[in-house]
């Protein structure tokens, strides 16, 4: 079936510190995948997203590429900020025609620290 | 574009009771979904509609929820006798009608049920 695995948090950074939060997937075919953010009390936006193998999704300095070979869409940022501060949410949307749920990881939440 | 709305965005009430939320989607969209976020979960997929058919409901959703969107474009989700174990975040999303997508999302619908 298709999942999503994401490192646990939380993650604790000091400003301009380097953020990864990985992310692993399984799924048939070729989904889309997608990260979204969560600031506290508020739905979700869209952070970045990338729909096919090699791409690479890019929003705020924050970049993710898809790697199909060791099904990951890692994300990344250079130097983090205190709003950065929310939980990050991975997403994987499957290919298949009419199927249209996205299935998302458990969350990790970032805390940065001026 | 004025995004996704939900109303309202906090419901407190009694086990027992009756409550009904609304999402209105983005005006050209005519994909739209709802989905249930429990604390420090990410969120899961209750139901899907295209236009004002409902394509796909899942498991999580009981013979105590309905969700209606009458003419295509608000949908309502109600929750019949309340439980305690509904208290969540219930959120909205839409999407346009291609293939994978995009899904952008709501605040949320806040519900403590004590």
């Amino acid at each position: 079936g298709n999942s999503v695995t994401q490192m646990e948090g939380p993650v604790t950074l000091s400003e301009e510190a380097f953020l990864t939060i990985n992310c692993t997937y399984t799924a048939t075919g070729y989904p889309s995948l997608f990260w979204y953010v969560q600031y506290p009390g508020e739905g979700l936006q869209l952070l970045l997203k990338a729909t096919k193998a090699d791409d690479k999704g890019s929003n705020k300095g924050f970049e993710a590429t898809y790697r199909k070979e060791t099904t990951s869409f890692h994300l990344e940022k250079g130097s983090v900020q205190v709003s950065d501060s929310a939980v990050y949410f991975c997403a994987l949307l499957p290919f298949s025609g009419g199927y249209n749920k996205l299935i998302f990881g458990a969350g990790t939440r970032l805390a940065v620290h001026p | 574009d004025t995004g996704v709305s939900q109303d309202p965005r906090h419901k407190i009430t009694k086990r027992g009771q009756n409550v009904t939320f609304r999402c209105d989607p983005i005006s050209e969209h005519n994909r739209l979904y709802w989905y249930r976020q429990t604390l420090g979960q990410g969120p899961e997929f209750l139901t899907y509609f295209q236009n004002e058919a409902q394509l796909e409901k899942s498991r999580l959703l009981s013979d105590r929820f309905s969700a209606e969107r009458p003419k295509g474009s608000f949908s309502t989700l109600e929750i019949q006798r309340t439980e305690q174990g509904d208290s969540a975040m219930y959120l909205c999303a839409s999407s346009g009608q291609g293939h994978q997508e995009t899904q952008y999302f709501g605040p949320g619908t806040r519900l403590l049920v004590l």
